[in-house]
């Protein structure tokens, strides 16, 4: 079965330590993202990697890391310098048409709660 | 970051009634996609438009992509209660030098059976 996995589904951690969240896909996309969601607020792009080790900041990445060695994952790591990690985090992928990415598909997700 | 205007914010209605619902932007945009998240999920693709004035249909959802190319709007038919989630429009420019998807703050959609 192709898609995107996101582990683990719930994630507690205690205030100041770093957290990796996981993002794998087999659909051989080569573009892979990361969006954060709050309650009553739309999605809001953390990073981005169009290519193999390489990767863009986007709207609010402060407070944020990654990296992409390989085409199928990009791992997300919260680090302690986020003000206010407790988030929905997503993370998506799509093909790359020329400079172009294509529609953006969706894992189910990591509901990252600190205490 | 910019994020798109959607309207309404939350709509409970009866199984069975029609739903409608817009996006617009200050900006023009060339693609226009609907997605359905579902609570504790992941949003899941269910519209793309690709031409200005374009009505695409899938099941019971139709999507238009605006004349002005500022706006889009999602209308579902004769609703049943797994409708029930939140609607995100959003918008990019596929072709330009960043083309990241702006997203919507989102319809919640509940169905009293």
């Amino acid at each position: 079965d192709g898609g995107i996995t996101q582990s683990p589904k719930y994630l507690f951690r205690k205030e100041g330590q770093n957290v990796t969240l996981s993002c794998e896909q087999n659909l051989n996309h080569d573009a892979m993202y990361w969006y954060r969601q709050d309650p009553g607020q739309g999605l809001r792009l953390i990073y981005y990697s169009q290519i193999v080790n390489d990767f863009q900041k986007g709207d609010i990445a402060e407070g944020y890391s990654v990296s992409r060695e390989k085409k199928e994952s990009f791992p997300l790591t919260v680090t302690s310098a986020q003000k206010n990690p407790t988030a929905f985090y997503l993370c998506a992928s799509s093909i790359v048409r020329g400079r172009s990415t294509d529609t953006q598909y969706f894992g189910p997700g990591t509901r990252l709660t600190v205490l | 970051g910019q994020q798109l205007n959607q309207s309404p914010q939350s709509m409970f209605i009866q199984e069975g009634e029609d739903v409608s619902m817009n996006c617009t932007s200050s900006s023009i945009f060339n693609t226009w996609l609907w997605y359905k998240q579902d609570p504790g999920e992941g949003p899941v693709l269910l519209i793309a438009l690709y031409k200005a004035g374009e009505l695409t249909s899938n099941g019971r959802l139709t999507a238009q992509f605006g004349i002005t190319r500022k706006d889009s709007f999602l209308n579902i038919s004769a609703s049943i209660p797994s409708d029930v989630g939140i609607y995100f429009c959003a918008g990019t420019n596929y072709g330009g030098a960043t083309n990241k998807l702006i997203f919507g703050t989102g319809t919640l959609l509940a169905v009293q059976p």
